[in-house]
């Protein structure tokens, strides 16, 4: 079946604008992640949705990023007023929720270049 | 507090030969543990895991990984190497405690042919 889709999987934006990020999971799995990537640096978690609790939103570095999982499948990330630090390779995961020991799926990611 | 550490940057091993990725964790319950591999302009690809049970795991492609639970360490192995073998790998680490999953910085693995 089909993987993790993640759009666009190039932005260019100039600093000071607002960017939106989209994640598609696997279809079924009711757990979603966030992460960015940024060059040298593992992956840093950004926030994490489970069916219909609660956000963790821990990992969110400025309240300029936000995201919302409508219906609990299709996710946006949205940053605000774009700094050329948020510079960066945003990554979606997605995984069934059943237990803590699922394996994420990671989508091919969204490289953001902030000038 | 949880973390992974992956002390390497760069490994460099001869094709053919043997390949060891490290990992070392720290986590407050019990870990379960994650390899995974990264080729250029991609997202992650899973390779395995450790929930419990056996200490030595096998996975995708030909790898494996012993889980050490003294050492905390689950360090990736291959007993023989390829070209294609060559990429960024990542170790990943999440207790039954919360909802994270860390990873390590990423070992950039080069087979040398």
């Amino acid at each position: 079946g089909a993987g993790v889709s993640q759009s666009p999987s190039n932005k260019v934006t100039e600093k000071g604008k607002d960017v939106e990020l989209r994640c598609d999971p696997i279809s079924g799995h009711t757990a979603l992640y966030w992460y960015r990537q940024s060059l040298g640096q593992g992956l840093e978690f950004l926030i994490y949705f489970q069916g219909n609790s609660a956000p963790d939103k821990s990992g969110l570095p400025s309240d300029r990023f936000s995201a919302e999982r409508t219906g609990g499948s299709v996710s946006t990330l949205t940053i605000q007023r774009t700094q050329q630090e948020d510079s960066a390779v945003y990554l979606c995961a997605s995984s069934s929720g059943l237990a803590r020991f699922e394996t994420q799926y990671f989508g091919p990611g969204t490289r953001l270049l902030v000038l | 507090a949880q973390s992974v550490a992956q002390p390497e940057d760069q490994v460099n091993v001869a094709e053919g030969n043997p390949l060891t990725v490290k990992c070392t964790y720290s986590v407050s319950g019990n870990p379960y543990l994650f390899w995974y591999v990264q080729y250029p302009n991609r997202g992650l690809q899973f390779l395995l895991k450790y929930i419990t049970g056996d200490n030595l795991v096998k996975g995708s492609y030909g790898f494996e990984a012993e889980f050490n639970k003294s050492q905390t360490s689950f360090h990736l192995k291959k007993p023989s190497a390829l070209v294609s073998d060559s990429a960024l790998y990542f170790c990943a680490v999440r207790d039954d405690t919360g909802n994270q999953f860390y990873f390590g910085t990423g070992t950039s693995l080069t087979v040398i042919p």
